[in-house]
């Protein structure tokens, strides 16, 4: 079965501080790997990520997915209290399934 | 554009009553999904439609739930006869050419009394 695994769960830190999400997955057939923000609403769109090693930037957030290993990172720099959400990670196959993890709920401190 | 539009953004029902949702999905876009999220299952695919023909239903829970999409700027995910457990926020999304790329709606939230 096709699943999608991300750690932690929650985090709480201070602001300021660099955070890492990581998302492993097991799905045949893949296409791709996104990262989501969600706040108080619907999913907001980060990240695709189709070829390993390349890395992916928007301002302090930045990801790289690791096609051998089966993983991707979220790496959030100089956080802010703005960051706190819950991160999504999901998996886009060939057959165009798109499996979702349960998300990583961050918070961040003033 | 206006983005994914749903309504209703809240509903609150009785157990054992109908509930219809609705979609109307980014103008161009040819495919269509229904997602449901609760704090144990995390977000979960319902049902896709691409071009207006549902691909994959396999995460449609029961019987007591059926999707429909009569044309492009259009669909209804329905609910009959709700239960207690279906309580969660449904959301609808849409994307052009790839799956991947997809819009979410502001979700309705349901709670099933």
């Amino acid at each position: 079965e096709d699943k999608v695994v991300q750690s932690p769960l929650s985090l709480v830190v201070h602001e300021g501080d660099t955070v890492t999400l990581n998302c492993s997955y097991e799905v045949t057939n893949f296409r791709s790997l996104l990262w989501y923000k969600q706040e108080k609403k619907a999913p907001t769109f980060l990240f695709m990520l189709t070829s390993s090693g390349i890395e992916k930037k928007s301002g302090r957030l930045s990801s790289i997915l690791d096609k051998k290993e089966l993983f991707s990172i979220l790496n959030i720099t100089a956080t802010q209290t703005g960051d706190s959400a819950v991160y999504l990670c999901a998996v886009g196959s060939r057959d165009d399934k798109i499996i979702f993890g349960k998300g990583t709920r961050l918070h961040i401190l003033p | 554009d206006a983005g994914v539009i749903q309504s209703p953004r809240h509903e609150v029902t009785e157990m054992g009553q109908e509930v219809t949702l609705r979609c109307k999905p980014i103008s161009g876009h040819d495919y269509l999904f229904w997602y449901r999220q609760t704090m144990m299952r995390g977000l979960e695919l319902l049902i896709y439609f691409n071009n207006n023909v549902p691909i994959d239903d396999s995460g449609m829970p029961e019987d007591r739930f059926s999707a429909k999409m009569p044309n492009a700027s259009f669909s209804t995910l329905k609910i009959q006869p709700s239960e207690p457990r279906d309580s969660a926020v449904y959301f609808c999304a849409s994307s052009r050419l790839l799956p991947e790329t997809q819009y979410f709606g502001p979700g309705t939230r349901l709670l099933v009394l």
